[in-house]
């Protein structure tokens, strides 16, 4: 079992709808949590960051986190075609490393 | 406002032959990440260096691979006698200097390597 899973997709969605992505993990040591927003052949760009359970929001993000269930989501509101990207979850608290979900491909499609 | 900075972007090796990646970290940071991400998979942590030290190793693989962050210049990830299954995305992050395990890393562009 991968430490961290997340669904591959592709998610396609129109235009303007709530994207839904989601992250399972599978070890308590994790304490903190991370989403980047990787391009096409580009580095991953850090979204969202959060220590503890509950809502992280800002801008159309929304970063969520269930330590009791292990489960963590991001929900992008008002979706824009330039969202279009590979959503990464990352887990840390092993150290300094960060274990990261294969991530999920989304598609805003106008 | 430089952000990490990795070259070169891309690099094509012959199988056997060395290749060499540059990371230079964000200004004001001391603390430099590789990871590697190839088709399909996720990133995986290789190493984390700070200057003139290697802190964690865990993700390297054991022969061929090393990596340096010396008191002046860029870390590098070297890797030696290169075969096929090398080609993948290396990917370079940095944190602050008191960086602690919850210190959030930012990413440089990647190099891709492709091994012929």
């Amino acid at each position: 079992q991968k430490e961290v899973e997340q669904d591959p997709g592709p998610l396609s969605v129109p235009e303007g709808a709530i994207v839904s992505l989601n992250c399972t993990y599978s070890n308590s040591a994790f304490q903190y949590f991370m989403w980047y927003r990787q391009y096409s052949r580009k580095g991953p760009e850090l979204l969202m960051y959060t220590y503890s359970s509950g809502n992280k929001e800002d801008g159309r993000f929304t970063a969520q986190v269930d330590k009791s269930s292990k489960y963590i989501s991001l929900f992008i509101r008002d979706s824009q075609p330039s969202d279009s990207a590979t959503y990464l979850c990352a887990k840390g608290g092993g150290g300094n490393k960060l274990t990261f979900g294969t991530g999920t491909q989304l598609k805003v499609e106008l | 406002n430089a952000g990490v900075m990795q070259n070169p972007r891309h690099l094509v090796r012959r199988r056997g032959q060395e290749a060499r990646l540059r990371c230079s970290p964000m200004k004001g940071h001391s603390h430099v990440y590789w990871y590697r991400q190839l088709p399909e998979e996720g990133l995986k942590f290789m190493v984390y260096l700070q200057k003139e030290n290697i802190i964690d190793e865990s993700g390297m693989p054991k022969e061929r691979f090393s990596a340096e962050f010396p008191k002046e210049g860029p870390s590098i990830l070297r890797i030696q006698q290169v075969v096929r299954g090398d080609s993948a995305a290396y990917f370079c992050a940095s944190s602050p200097p008191a960086a602690t395990s919850t210190d959030t890393q930012y990413f440089g562009p990647g190099t891709r390597l492709t091994v012929l």
